[in-house]
């Protein structure tokens, strides 16, 4: 697809139950990032990926929390146990890879918690 | 690790008018300051950004500044118009070899009174 896409666009679960996020990258992107935005903030930087590899997993808040992207293309974000505290708006975005060029973000999937 | 403020949370600025965005952030190492615009339900959508190598961009009706000794770059934007209502986030990222994690401010919401 031309852009970044995020599958569901929302979901709703209720608590102590596990969700998979979805992400597909614009395609030929190396680096895809996942953020966390709840209302009225700014997205918080969650993991970024290098191809296969998590570069960075230094904003996962905890070990509920795991993502892959086993090709070096789709990733997926996993949340076990949920908490409602974890109801927010999950992002994703990817770039080429390149220093200091331009992350695009997809639409986002909204995450309620009940 | 990086920490990016943002000022002011709010600014409501007349039709015409120019509105302006301060953010400082912590890491010297930072060398990358993409903003985002943010409208409702979207992703957030890069619409300038700035190198640590330049002082100064100018887009049409958008410039940004960077301050790398005072660790500060803001936004201007000039001639407002009423689609240029939405919610922006400046940003921040040490890359070193290519890619890395974005650090991003809490936003301003910017209000175009006609």
């Amino acid at each position: 697809g031309a852009g970044v896409s995020q599958t569901p666009s929302n979901k709703v679960t209720e608590k102590g139950k596990y969700v998979e996020l979805r992400c597909d990258p614009i395609s030929g992107h190396t680096a895809l990032y996942w953020y966390r935005q709840s209302l009225g903030q700014g997205p918080e930087f969650l993991i970024y990926f290098q191809g296969t590899g998590a570069a960075d997993d230094s904003g996962l808040p905890n070990d509920r929390f795991f993502a892959v992207r086993p090709e070096g293309s789709v990733s997926t974000l996993k949340i076990q146990r949920t908490e409602r505290g974890d109801s927010a708006v999950y992002l994703c975005a990817s770039s080429s890879g390149q220093l200091n060029t331009e992350a695009f973000f997809g639409q986002g999937t909204r995450l309620t918690v009940v | 690790g990086e920490n990016v403020e943002q000022h002011p949370s709010t600014l409501s600025v007349q039709e015409g008018d120019s509105a302006v965005i301060k953010c400082t952030y912590s890491d010297s190492a930072s060398n990358y300051f993409p903003w985002y615009k943010q409208e409702l339900g979207k992703g957030p959508q890069l619409i300038i950004d700035i190198r640590s190598n330049v002082g100064e961009k100018k887009d049409q009706r958008i410039a940004v500044t960077l301050n790398k000794t005072a660790k500060h770059f803001s936004l201007h934007i000039t001639e407002t118009q009423p689609e240029d209502s939405a919610v922006y986030f400046c940003a921040a990222s040490p890359g070193y070899s290519s890619a890395s994690k974005i650090i991003f401010g809490s936003g301003t919401r910017l209000s175009i009174r006609p």
